[in-house]
């Protein structure tokens, strides 16, 4: 069946420098659909960005992510990390499985410091 | 802005007893789906609809049961609530199956 694997654990960085998120997928499907959702403290997961073309950057809120099918990955980045960037990230694919939605990851927790 | 509302928000159980989380939307969206977040787990799907009076199972289905009475209703049922059924709970829909999905509030589910 489908899988999805995310960086694990928690990330701690310094405000201001960049980060990188990874994430690799497994799926049989030619066309999956790749997500990021980010979920703030006592807050509900929301989406952050999503791609099913190959090989094309997608942005929003100063992140951004390229879906590369020929490495199965979905990388989350930013160049410069504000503590409101604090939260815990999901990476999900829609795969051969479409019909029952999406897998996600288990998730990273991002911890942004002063 | 899409949304999806839970109730309640949080409650405590007996084990062995029954419990009903219900999930509303009024987004028009056929899909809905019910998911479990525990850490170390993220979230796992319990059950989905895509349709009216139809539900079907999802990754962990097993001790939950699913109703969609209407498109806009969708609970999810713990007949004999257990300790391990400790978790949050959280409602999602969507227009289609690779769209996005909008998450309710959650409910915090403690059994005790």
């Amino acid at each position: 069946g489908d899988s999805v694997t995310q960086t694990e654990g928690l990330v701690t960085l310094t405000e201001g420098l960049p980060v990188m998120l990874n994430c690799t997928y497994q799926t049989i499907y030619s066309n999956p659909f790749l997500f990021w959702y980010v979920q703030h403290l006592n807050e509900s997961p929301r989406l952050l960005l999503k791609s099913f073309t190959d090989n094309k950057r997608t942005e929003h809120q100063g992140f951004h992510a390229t879906l590369h099918k020929s490495s199965s990955s979905f990388h989350l980045q930013k160049s410069s990390a504000q503590l409101s960037d604090s939260a815990l990230y999901y990476c999900a694919l829609s795969g051969w499985n479409y019909a029952q939605g999406l897998t996600f990851g288990l998730g990273t927790r991002v911890s942004v410091f002063p | 802005e899409a949304a999806v509302t839970q109730s309640p928000r949080s409650k405590v159980a007996v084990t062995g007893g029954k419990v009903t989380l219900s999930c509303h939307q009024t987004n028009n969206h056929d899909y809905m789906y019910w998911y479990r977040q525990d850490t170390g787990h993220g979230l796992r799907l319990i059950h989905y609809s895509y349709v009216a009076d139809s539900t079907e199972k999802g990754d962990i289905p097993d001790g939950y049961k699913a109703s969609r009475p209407s498109q806009e209703n969708f609970s999810l049922i713990l007949e004999l609530a257990s300790l391990s059924q400790t978790a949050v709970y959280f409602c999602a829909s969507s227009s289609g199956v690779q769209d996005t999905q909008y998450f309710g509030p959650g409910t915090r589910l403690l059994v005790l």
